[in-house]
């Protein structure tokens, strides 16, 4: 599977926007990019996807570079609900059932 | 998305004694399951993917038949633990793919084995 790159832990301020960092530089023509967050002691929650362009949805915006090799999901307006382990996930699109593999992800605490 | 359930949320056992998880998928009819494991301050690791009608399909290093899943009907998964030990205490969570791209996960059980 190809890997991804994020930083163990950011920080952010309440109702400012946060750029969550993803590097993916062996990412291959076929891979989607997966973003996911997990609250503590709860099961993963999705939030985005994207292959090429960029995306937008109630959630969040995922911005993809051109070559691929990096994306940034981005919140808006950060609460305190935001606050999460958001995890960055190459999968393959060729299947019809897709495997997740979890890397350690990004800590986001928002702070009040 | 979908709405998925697990039960029990919270469950102790006694080591050497075998415990049921079950998944539900509340709103769709799920032909794939998957398993995933997270030990404390952890990442999710799959464990299987858990398919209607058939047998199950374990990922590497994961013991089968320690691992007991049962996918018997489109709305229900289980995953029985047999023979727990303390090293099996961990939060499991199951998940489903409605459709798509995205992954529904249930709200994971925690087992602590003594």
């Amino acid at each position: 599977d190809a890997k991804t790159t994020q930083p163990n832990s950011m920080e952010s301020n309440e109702e400012e926007p946060v750029h969550l960092p993803c590097n993916h530089s062996t990412i291959s023509g076929t891979d989607y990019i997966h973003w996911y967050r997990q609250l503590p002691s709860q099961g993963p929650e999705y939030v985005i996807h994207g292959l090429t362009s960029n995306v937008n949805n109630r959630m969040a915006s995922l911005a993809i570079a051109e070559d691929r090799k990096s994306s940034t999901l981005i919140l808006h307006r950060a609460t305190l609900r935001d606050a999460a382990v958001y995890y960055c996930i190459l999968s393959y699109s060729g299947g019809s059932n897709y495997k997740l593999t979890f890397g350690k992800g990004t800590l986001l605490t928002v702070n009040p | 998305g979908a709405v998925v359930s697990q039960h029990p949320s919270r469950v102790i056992c006694k080591s050497g004694t075998s415990v049921k998880i079950e998944c539900r998928s509340l709103d769709f009819q799920a032909t794939t399951m998957f398993w995933y494991r997270q030990f404390p301050k952890q990442s999710l690791m799959l464990m299987a993917t858990s398919n209607e009608g058939s047998k199950a399909t374990y990922e590497q290093g994961v013991e089968k038949d320690k691992f007991l899943i049962n996918h018997a009907s489109l709305t229900l998964s289980t995953l029985t633990v047999t023979s727990a030990h303390p090293e099996d205490s961990s939060f499991y969570i199951c998940s489903v793919i409605p459709g798509g791209y995205e992954q529904y996960f249930g709200p994971g059980t925690r087992l602590t084995v003594t």
